[in-house]
């Protein structure tokens, strides 16, 4: 089964910009769209960024995804204490008559 | 805005079938074009895509969960279901239903803890 790579962990202080990328291949990220989910401790994941680079209603501009070939990236910018969480990414893998991949998440700390 | 929410035993024997329903609230769960999903999240571990059930009723399964699953649509109930047979310790997580126009989920309950023990 196919795998999404992100970095296991990133930080950075409160201001600062954070950038987490998550890896692919041509049969999923390189062929279809991205979502990028926020988790915060002992809550359910929150759409953040869909369709590669578009944020839902509600979600801050501090928060923005790009897309290049076979990689994604959710960057973070005017970092805050309240964004220290879990990310993930995730897109439609066209492989094995096509299924669901996530990345394996990255925890965000602000220091 | 959907609002859903997950129900169903916290306490399942191993090889036994696990089942688990999602009521939606705040729209039609046959509303045309929308998914229906459930994942899970091992203790301590990442997100786990279980499957997609779309409107028209075709569903997507995790191939590696594929022989075990079975997701279903209820409308008279505007509920979904989830079935997961043979289930041992490694089914032991948080299960959390969404829905939403992404095949991945757009929306999500706050999920039901499920422990697999004899």
């Amino acid at each position: 089964q196919s795998v999404l790579t992100q970095p296991p962990s990133a930080s950075g202080t409160p201001g600062q910009r954070v950038t987490i990328s998550c890896s692919g291949s041509r049969s999923n990220i390189g062929s279809n769209t991205v979502n990028w989910y926020q988790q915060l401790p002992g809550t359910a994941p929150k759409v953040l960024i869909y369709s590669n680079n578009q944020r839902p209603s509600g979600v801050p501009d501090r928060f923005s995804g790009s897309k290049s070939g076979t990689s994604a990236s959710l960057a973070i910018s005017g970092l805050q204490s309240e964004d220290e969480a879990d990310y993930y990414c995730a897109a439609w893998d066209d492989s094995l008559n096509g299924h669901v991949i996530f990345g394996g998440g990255t925890k965000l700390t602000v220091l | 805005q959907l609002q859903l929410q997950e129900s169903g035993p916290g306490l399942v024997k191993p090889s036994e079938t696990l089942s688990l329903t999602c009521s939606v609230s705040g729209d039609s769960i046959s509303r045309s074009g929308y998914y229906w999903v459930w994942i899970r999240q091992p203790p301590g571990k990442g997100l786990e895509w279980i499957g997609s059930i779309y409107s028209s009723g075709n569903p997507y399964y995790n191939p590696s969960l594929k022989s075990q699953v079975t997701i279903s649509v209820d409308t008279s109930k505007n509920q979904f279901s989830l079935k997961l047979s043979s289930v041992t310790a490694a089914d032991t997580a948080l299960y959390s239903c969404g829905g939403g126009f992404s095949v991945m989920g757009d929306s999500w309950g706050q999920g039901i803890l499920v422990t697999v023990s004899s």
